[in-house]
């Protein structure tokens, strides 16, 4: 089975750093997700891990663990319009993903 | 990456009708599409992969003669929920995997539809 935990909610200020933690236990694993999600509409791809170590891209940058079956996703410089639903999905095998219930980011002035 | 859409945006029913999404991937092929279902403030559960020339496989708890899927081509899924009630209310998100990023970079992403909001009166 699978059994993914993120926080509920998370606040920060704008330009703030702000870390969103995610912690899995999955009968196997073939990689890590980060998507965004604003209220009413589809994910968007974020980042992608499948080893160990940090990925950076531009503001965003996501960090895996797999034998702690940890990741977390790291923002910078945080903007308004990074309020939104951030969801950690792992991949076990195949293609289709697991969720998390996802982190609730509200970015404030 | 892929464009993937789906039809309706919107729908609002009665209860005890039958509607039909449908989901598309404009520009490639794809034998296989997953379907996943949203509540309000709760995260994305997968209920079915769809599989082309084949049998859609449901997820745990998710009744298959409720929720009809057929892979009628490569490029178009569709969601029929029959008899659909209130507790049926919930975002219809389709997803087609493909490959992304370039060379040894490269990785099997998810392309997400636009979803499809139902609501059953």
């Amino acid at each position: 089975g699978q059994n993914i935990d993120q926080p509920t909610e998370m606040t920060a200020t704008e330009g703030a750093i702000v870390q969103i933690n995610c912690t899995y236990q999955t009968s196997g694993f073939n990689g890590l997700f980060w998507y965004q999600q604003h209220a009413g509409e589809a994910p968007t791809f974020l980042s992608y891990n499948v080893l160990d170590g940090l990925e950076e891209k531009g503001r965003f940058s996501s960090f895996l663990s797999r034998s702690k079956g940890y990741s977390y996703l790291l923002l910078k410089e945080l903007q308004m319009k990074d309020s939104a639903s951030y969801l950690c999905a792992v991949r076990n095998s195949g293609y289709a993903l697991n969720f998390g219930k996802g982190t609730s980011l509200l970015v404030t002035p | 990456g892929a464009v993937v859409s789906q039809h309706p945006s919107r729908v609002i029913c009665k209860s005890g009708t039958s509607v039909k999404i449908e989901c598309r991937s404009l520009d490639f092929q794809a034998t296989t599409m997953f379907w996943y279902r949203q509540f309000p403030k709760q995260s994305l559960m997968l209920m079915a992969t769809s599989n082309e020339g084949s049998k859609a496989t449901y997820e745990q708890g998710v009744e298959k003669d409720k929720f009809l899927i057929n892979h009628a081509s490569l490029t178009l899924s569709t969601l029929t929920v029959t008899s659909a009630h209130p507790e049926d209310s919930s975002f219809y998100i389709c997803s087609v995997p493909g490959l992304a990023g370039v060379g040894p970079s490269s990785y099997n992403e998810q392309f997400f539809g636009p979803g499809t909001r139902l609501t059953v009166l």
